[in-house]
C-alpha cells in the first residue's frame, strides 16, 4: 500500500508562534494532496489542498508547500492559536478517488 | 447546512451481533467512503461507492458490508465476522469530477460489550 507518514508525532508551540507540520509521501505519481485537521472525537476537517502543478498555496493563516523532488509536503500555520490544537494529517491521491492518509501529528499550543 | 451526518455517535456491540452505522449526506456528492481509524494509524479504507447500487472493497473490507440504494445514504454493517471491531468509523463523500477533497462526518465510535 501507500506510505504516507509524518516526521514528528507531536509538536508543541507557544501561542503566537508559527507551526510547521511535515509529511513525507512515497508515490511520485500522486498529484493531489490535502491537509486535514481533526479535533478529539470529531471527523477530519479540510484545511487546504494543493495540486502537483503547484509548489505553494496559501489560505487564511495556513500555507502548504509541496516539494516533489523529495516527495515532501508541509503545512505552515501562522500565529498559532489555542484553537489550532488538534491532530493534523496529510492525504495523497493519484486517482482522485482513493486517498492514502498519514498517521497524523498532534499539535499542542501552549498559552 | 450541507454536510454529512453519521449516527449514532456511540455504539456498542455484543458478541455475535451485527450492527449498522448510518451515513447520510446532502452535498449531492456521487462518491461515498467508509474508513476505520485506530490509534496511531492512518485512516484505512473499508468500502467506497461511486454510484448508486455499486460499491468496491477497500483495503480492509473483511467482516464489513455496505449498500448504496440511494445517492444520499451509504450504511455500513459491522458483522459478527469482524473480530476486532472496536474503532472510530468515519464516513466521507466527494465529487468525482477532477481532484476534490473528501468531506467527513463526525464519526461513530464502536465498542464491544
Amino acid at each position: 500500500g501507500e506510505s504516507v507518514g509524518l516526521h514528528l508525532p507531536t509538536l508543541s508551540v507557544q501561542e503566537g508562534d508559527n507551526s510547521i507540520i511535515n509529511c513525507a509521501y512515497s508515490n511520485s505519481a500522486s498529484d493531489y494532496f490535502i491537509w486535514y485537521k481533526q479535533e478529539s472525537g470529531k471527523g477530519p476537517q479540510f484545511i487546504i489542498d494543493i495540486r502537483s502543478n503547484m509548489d505553494k498555496r496559501q489560505g487564511q493563516r495556513v500555507t502548504v508547500l509541496l516539494n516533489k523532488t523529495v516527495k515532501h509536503l508541509s503545512l505552515q500555520i501562522a500565529a498559532t492559536q489555542p484553537g489550532d490544537s488538534a491532530v493534523y494529517f496529510c492525504a495523497e491521491t493519484m486517482t482522485g478517488n482513493q486517498f492514502y492518509f498519514g498517521t497524523g501529528t498532534s499539535l499542542t499550543v501552549i498559552p | 447546512d450541507g454536510g454529512i451526518t453519521q449516527s449514532p455517535k456511540y455504539l456498542f456491540r455484543k458478541e455475535g451481533q451485527n450492527v449498522t452505522l448510518s451515513c447520510e449526506q446532502n452535498l449531492n456528492h456521487d462518491a461515498m467512503y467508509w474508513y476505520r481509524q485506530d490509534p496511531g494509524q492512518g485512516l484505512r479504507l473499508i468500502y467506497y461507492s461511486q454510484i448508486v447500487n455499486d460499491f468496491q472493497k477497500g483495503d480492509i473490507a473483511e467482516g464489513y458490508s455496505v449498500s448504496r440504494e440511494k445517492k444520499e445514504s451509504f450504511p455500513l454493517t459491522v458483522t459478527s465476522a469482524q473480530k476486532n471491531p472496536t474503532a472510530f468509523y468515519l464516513c466521507a463523500s466527494s465529487n468525482l469530477h477532477g481532484n476534490q477533497p473528501q468531506h467527513f462526518g463526525d464519526g461513530t465510535r464502536l465498542s464491544i460489550l
